[in-house]
């Protein structure tokens, strides 16, 4: 039972435009969520994080929004560059069971010139 | 230059073989953690550390063994029970504190010949 769900597999945006990521969630428990962005054969960097008692988190051109009652989050990156073609994984913490992160399967985004 | 250093990058077993998984950080952080990727999958939490001789298992710990003997170390052993090792496993540490995002390795790749 998939607990952090990112339902796009891959996503494409032309460069300069906004890239939305979604990422849904059943577990209520979970209370921190952050976004990573890997590359291929590398670990995935950490991009930016957003507790349950914020609705926005704003770090230059990533932002993140938290709607709670809907159980939903969206990263948000304007303007999109070629290097933010990577893979993004959603992950949440705090969901009553271990102290890892669960994490979605991830989006691929690919940016096109 | 701190970070997490995942050796070795490539890993060849043969089926019935234990194999060891190194995970070296510099960061000082208390807790360390280790995960397994799969084709299409998200991250899975194998095991994780909060303190030095002290560890937990995650939600698929069968077939795995860990120790945390050194802050620094955290190496992970895959062992001949584990029935479908061949994954990319990554490495990740954090600071103390809840909220602390996990910062990781560039991961090892591991295949069964």
């Amino acid at each position: 039972d998939q607990q952090v769900k990112q339902n796009s597999p891959s996503l494409s945006v032309q460069e300069g435009r906004i890239s939305i990521l979604n990422c849904d969630y059943t577990n209520s428990m979970f209370d921190y969520f952050l976004w990573y962005k890997k590359y291929p054969a590398e670990g995935p960097t950490f991009l930016i994080s957003i507790s349950s008692i914020k609705d926005k988190n704003e770090d230059g051109r990533f932002t993140v929004f938290l709607n709670k009652s809907a159980k939903h989050l969206s990263l948000h990156i304007v303007p999109s560059q070629p290097g933010d073609s990577a893979v993004y994984f959603c992950g949440a913490l705090g969901g009553g069971g271990a102290d890892g992160l669960t994490f979605g399967k991830g989006t691929h985004l690919i940016i096109q010139p | 230059d701190g970070g997490i250093t995942q050796s070795p990058k490539y890993l060849f077993r043969k089926e019935g073989q234990n194999v060891t998984l190194s995970c070296e950080q510099n960061l000082n952080h208390d807790a360390m953690y280790w995960y397994r990727q799969d084709p299409g999958q998200g991250l899975r939490l194998i095991y994780y550390s909060q303190i030095v001789n002290d560890f937990q298992k995650g939600d698929i710990a069968e077939g795995y063994s860990v120790s945390r003997e050194k802050k620094e170390s955290f190496p992970l052993t895959v062992t001949s029970a584990q029935k479908n090792p061949t994954a990319f496993y990554l490495c990740a540490s954090s600071a103390q504190g809840y909220n602390q995002p996990q910062h990781f390795g560039d991961g090892t790749r591991l295949s069964i010949l």
